[in-house]
Parts: structure tokens; sequence; C-alpha cells
């Protein structure tokens, strides 16, 4: 039972640089949120997802895109990236049959921008 | 800005003391959840709180719900180093979950 994966787990980017954060989940979930996590701040939703096909913005969205393809993935990326992007980032599904659902998270993807 | 905030930043208790993190909301939530995050690893959820004043526990873990709706508390009785980590709250409105800044637990032998 696999729930929530991550990946890459680990990267190091320059700055400028692009590159796609990938989440996968295999529980059959409508809603998919990405977060980010810095010291002090708890974590902060950049775009959510209530379906395939469909994303929004959340609290910290600029110089972040998404994309919601296929139901069980969701993608964070980064265009050109910013040492201010430096984080630890947390994709998280829940189902969207009811309104009061708990949340699933992936391990996070530890991103380091110099 | 920061929708949730919580209370305090760290705690540092002996092993045996008890610990609390108060989660406060600037607007009115539909409920509220309580999450766990170990040192290196991800949230976990805990409980969740639906009902205006509402109180739930799991073992040494006292959940509460303001009868406002905006603000909610986590009272652990007697810690363990078991439960060492941050614990935050994330408030939902509409299809979105707010967390709070989170508060971090040291538990001390």
């Amino acid at each position: 039972n696999a729930g929530v994966t991550q990946t890459p787990k680990f990267r190091v980017l320059k700055t400028g640089q692009s590159m796609t954060l990938l989440c996968a989940q295999d529980m059959n979930h409508e809603y998919m949120y990405w977060y980010r996590q810095d010291p002090g701040m708890g974590l902060r939703l950049i775009h959510y997802s209530v379906g395939e096909g469909t994303t929004a913005k959340g609290e910290v969205p600029d110089g972040y895109n998404v994309s919601r393809l296929k139901k069980q993935n969701f993608l964070l990326g980064l265009e050109s990236a910013a040492p201010s992007q430096t984080s630890v980032y947390f994709c998280a599904s829940r189902p969207g049959t009811t309104e009061n659902t708990e949340a699933f998270f992936g391990q996070g993807t530890r991103l380091t921008v110099v | 800005g920061q929708q949730v905030m919580q209370i305090p930043q760290y705690q540092h208790v002996q092993e045996g003391e008890d610990f609390t993190t108060y989660c406060n909301s600037s607007t009115t939530l539909s409920n509220i959840q309580w999450y766990k995050q170990r040192p290196g690893g991800h949230p976990v959820f805990l409980i969740q709180l639906v009902k205006s004043g509402e109180v739930k526990k799991q073992k040494r873990l006292t959940f509460q719900f303001g009868e406002a709706k905006k603000n909610s508390s986590l009272h652990i009785t007697a810690t363990q180093t078991t439960d060492v980590g941050t614990y935050f709250c994330a408030g939902r409105r509409w299809v979105q979950f707010y967390f709070g800044t989170g508060t971090s637990l040291t538990v001390i032998p």
C-alpha cells in the first residue's frame, strides 16, 4: 500500500533552473495539495486540485505552476528556481466524497536552490 | 497572511510534565484537524473536531474545539519521549485546509 509517493526526495538546483516535482497517489482520492514547509511558518498551501483537470491557487502560488492531467498524479513545476524556494515540499491527498476527511501526506521533497 | 496561528512555537518539557498547544483562527472554521510530524517525517493525522465545544480524547491526548469554532487546543498529560515532534492544527474553509504554524515539542528524559 504505497499511499502518497513523492519524487524526488532530495534535489539541489541552481538559480534559474527548472524542475518538476511529482506526486502520485494510489487511493483514488479526488483532492490533492502541494504545501511548502519552512521553519516557523508551518505548512503553507501552494496550489491544490479538486479533481482531474482542475487546479487552483493557494496561499503562496507565485513562482509555481501545477498540472493534474491524471487523477492519480499532481505535478508541481518551478520554471525558474530562486533561493527563496528552498524548502521542504509536501504533497497531500484526501477523498472528495465527504467534507470531513483526513489528509494523507507524502514523505516530502527537500529542495535547495543555490 | 497566515490565517491560523499556533502558540507556543517551541516547548521543552521534562518527561512526565504536561503540554498544551493552542490554535487560533481569524475566521470561523468548518472543522479542525490535528496532525503530528516526527523529526524528519511527514505530518500524520491525529484527530478531527467538527462541533462547537467538542472535546475528544485519545489516551493521554485531549483535543478541544472552541465554542465559536475559531480556536482549538491539544493537551498531552504526562509527556513521554515518544511524544516528541511538531504538532499542527489545520482549519478547513471550503476545500482548503490552512495549517497552523506548528508547535515543536521536545521532551527531556
